[in-house]
């Protein structure tokens, strides 16, 4: 069965700090892996997506990180913003398609 | 240009009803999937359609339809409406089928009471 696991399930940090989330996943056939950011009552926004090829993918202060044999992912956060406070979602697509599975999110908050 | 758009925003209705979600993707865009997102289960696939054709499904029960029309907007439908359906259901859209950049709407939040 097709399984994303997210860590930490929640996480607060102080504005300016940095931060790193994780990602787990047992998924086969690997296509890709997203990162997604969830503003409360918002749909996601894309912040990166990674094939099984590039192990690095910067978005502004977002850097995501791939490691295809040991099928982890992390999302490196730099000097947090208040803005920054949201939910982190990690998909990962199966094959062709959209068929996607999702993580059940870190949700991030930063504080001054 | 205009982004995912979905309505209504919110909406109450009572066990045993049922609802009909309306979803305008990007213009441009054809492809347009449905995801279901509780807290406890997190975003669960619904359905895609590409071209008025459904080309996946998720394992949700026939409750849950879905169809896309000539000028690629979709509806999802829930008939027999189960206090558990209470969700946000968002929706996304790509340019083509199986594109990995989706763009979501902002989801309509539904209440079953």
């Amino acid at each position: 069965k097709n399984q994303v696991e997210q860590s930490p399930q929640s996480l607060i940090i102080l504005e300016g700090k940095n931060c790193t989330l994780q990602c787990n996943y047992t998924v086969s056939p690997f296509s890709n892996l997203r990162w997604y950011k969830q503003d409360t009552g918002r749909g996601p926004v894309s912040l990166t997506i990674m094939t099984f090829s590039e192990n690095t993918k910067s978005n502004g202060r977002y850097t995501a990180t791939l490691d295809a044999d040991t099928k982890q992912s992390s999302l490196h956060i730099t000097a947090s913003q208040l803005s920054d406070s949201a939910s982190y979602i990690c998909v990962v697509s199966a094959g062709g398609g959209n068929k996607l599975t999702f993580g059940t999110g870190t949700q991030l908050k930063v504080e001054l | 240009k205009a982004g995912v758009t979905q309505t209504p925003r919110y909406l109450i209705k009572t066990r045993g009803q049922q609802v009909t979600l309306s979803c305008s993707p990007i213009s441009g865009h054809r492809s347009v999937s449905w995801y279901q997102q509780t807290p406890g289960q997190g975003l669960q696939f619904l359905f895609e359609y590409f071209s008025e054709t459904q080309r996946n499904k998720g394992n949700f029960p026939g409750r849950f339809s879905g169809r896309q029309f000539s000028n690629s907007r979709s509806e999802m439908n829930v008939s027999t409406l189960e206090l558990g359906d209470s969700a946000l259901y968002l929706c996304a859209s790509t340019y083509r089928e199986g594109e990995y950049e989706q763009y979501f709407g902002p989801g309509t939040r539904l209440t079953v009471t």
